[in-house]
Formats: structure tokens, C-alpha cells, sequence
């Protein structure tokens, strides 16, 4: 069975400050997919990643992946306060397929 | 602007009734997903259609649930017999072409 991990699921953040988010998998994939998801809306999608060292930027979030450890990183870089919003990364199987989601990381940030 | 459309955005029904949820894509595509959200919880899989054909789904999609697209271009999902737990946001999602799924706004259904 697939199974996806984050931590933390739940950072306080002050604003300016860097921060980093991890998403662990159980089993081999190369694409990773990172999602924002504001209180009472849909996901929107942030990052995909599709290769071993894949690394994508926009803005002040930066996400990478490490197929061989099974581990994405969601790199926060000065948090604002726009940034506040749960993160959840997901996996498939094979390309195409269902996604599972972690539980996803709530962020909230504070000046 | 969203990839899908879902209607309603919010139903309200009670226990025992059966309930329809729509997607409606914006364009044509061949991927396309259901997925629920239990109010503050993660994401989970429900079915996926491929070419007008189920092609996966999860064991939470038992004999409760069932995918129709009678028009050729609408997406239904259709509880049968609703339950308190049934009670969460429903997704629908088309496929992109990196594979990342596009969700559309949702559907929150209440069982009362």
C-alpha cells in the first residue's frame, strides 16, 4: 500500500523566517506533486515533479525531489503572511493513477 | 479560471436519500477523477474514468457509489444511500498532461 507522510502538520511561522516542509513515500515513484489548499476552497496545484532532482521554484517556495530517499522537501524562503494555507503533496503509482495525499501541512504565519 | 465545474456547490440531504454530484470539464479530456475531503482531513481517492470506462477505484467506492457520463460530457457521481460519514467535499479532477490532476471547486455534502 501507498503511503504518503508529511511533517510537520502544522508550522508557525514568523514572518521573514525560512522554513522547510518534508513529504516521505513508501514506494518507488518518480513524480511528486505539490498542492495549496486555502480554508474552504479547492487544491490548486504548485509543483510537479517528475524526475529524480527535480527541482522547481515559484516565488518564495522552492520543492525538490529525491527519488532514491523517497522524500520531497517544500522550502519556504522569508514567509509572508500570503503563504498561510495547508500544503499537501501527493504521489501515483503510475502515471496517471490516483493520487495519495499526505495529510498536509497547515502553515500559519505571524509578523 | 477553474478547469472544471461542479454543481451544486452545496447539497444538503438526509440520511438514506441518494444524491447526485455533477462535473462538468471545460474542455475535452480523457482523465478524470473523484475524490472526497472529510472536513479536515486529507485527500482521498475515490474512482477514476479513463476513456469513458472506470479504470480504478478505491474500496471506499463500494456498491454505494457508482460514475455515469450520460451526456457525453457531464461526470456524475451517484451516492445511493447516503450516511452521516458520507458527510465532506467532494472533487472532481481532469488529467493534465504531466499527469498533475486539476481540481475543480468542489461539492460539500451534508448528511444530516
Amino acid at each position: 500500500e501507498l503511503k504518503v507522510e508529511q511533517n510537520p502538520l502544522f508550522l508557525s511561522m514568523q514572518e521573514g523566517k525560512n522554513y522547510t516542509i518534508y513529504c516521505n513515500y513508501s514506494t518507488t515513484s518518480d513524480r511528486l506533486y505539490w498542492y495549496r489548499q486555502d480554508p474552504g476552497k479547492s487544491l490548486e496545484s504548485l509543483f510537479v515533479l517528475l524526475s529524480n532532482g527535480a527541482v522547481k521554484q515559484e516565488g518564495r517556495l522552492m520543492a525538490s525531489l529525491d527519488t532514491k530517499a523517497r522524500l520531497s522537501t517544500l522550502h519556504i524562503t522569508a514567509a509572508v503572511h500570503d503563504l498561510s494555507a495547508t500544503y499537501f503533496c501527493a504521489v501515483d503509482k503510475q502515471a496517471g493513477t490516483a493520487l495519495i495525499f499526505g495529510k498536509g501541512t497547515t502553515l500559519s504565519v505571524s509578523s | 479560471e477553474p478547469e472544471v465545474t461542479q454543481t451544486p456547490s452545496h447539497q444538503v440531504t438526509q440520511m438514506g436519500q441518494e444524491v447526485i454530484l455533477r462535473c462538468v470539464p471545460i474542455s475535452n479530456h480523457l482523465y478524470f477523477y473523484w475524490y472526497r475531503q472529510i472536513l479536515g482531513q486529507k485527500v482521498e481517492f475515490l474512482v477514476s474514468f479513463y476513456n469513458n470506462e472506470i479504470s480504478e477505484k478505491s474500496e471506499i467506492f463500494d456498491d454505494q457509489f457508482s460514475v455515469e457520463r450520460p451526456d457525453g460530457s457531464n461526470f456524475t457521481l451517484k451516492i445511493r444511500s447516503t450516511k452521516l460519514e458520507d458527510s465532506a467535499m467532494y472533487f472532481c479532477a481532469r488529467g493534465g498532461r504531466s499527469y498533475e490532476q486539476y481540481f475543480g471547486p468542489g461539492t460539500r455534502l451534508t448528511v444530516t
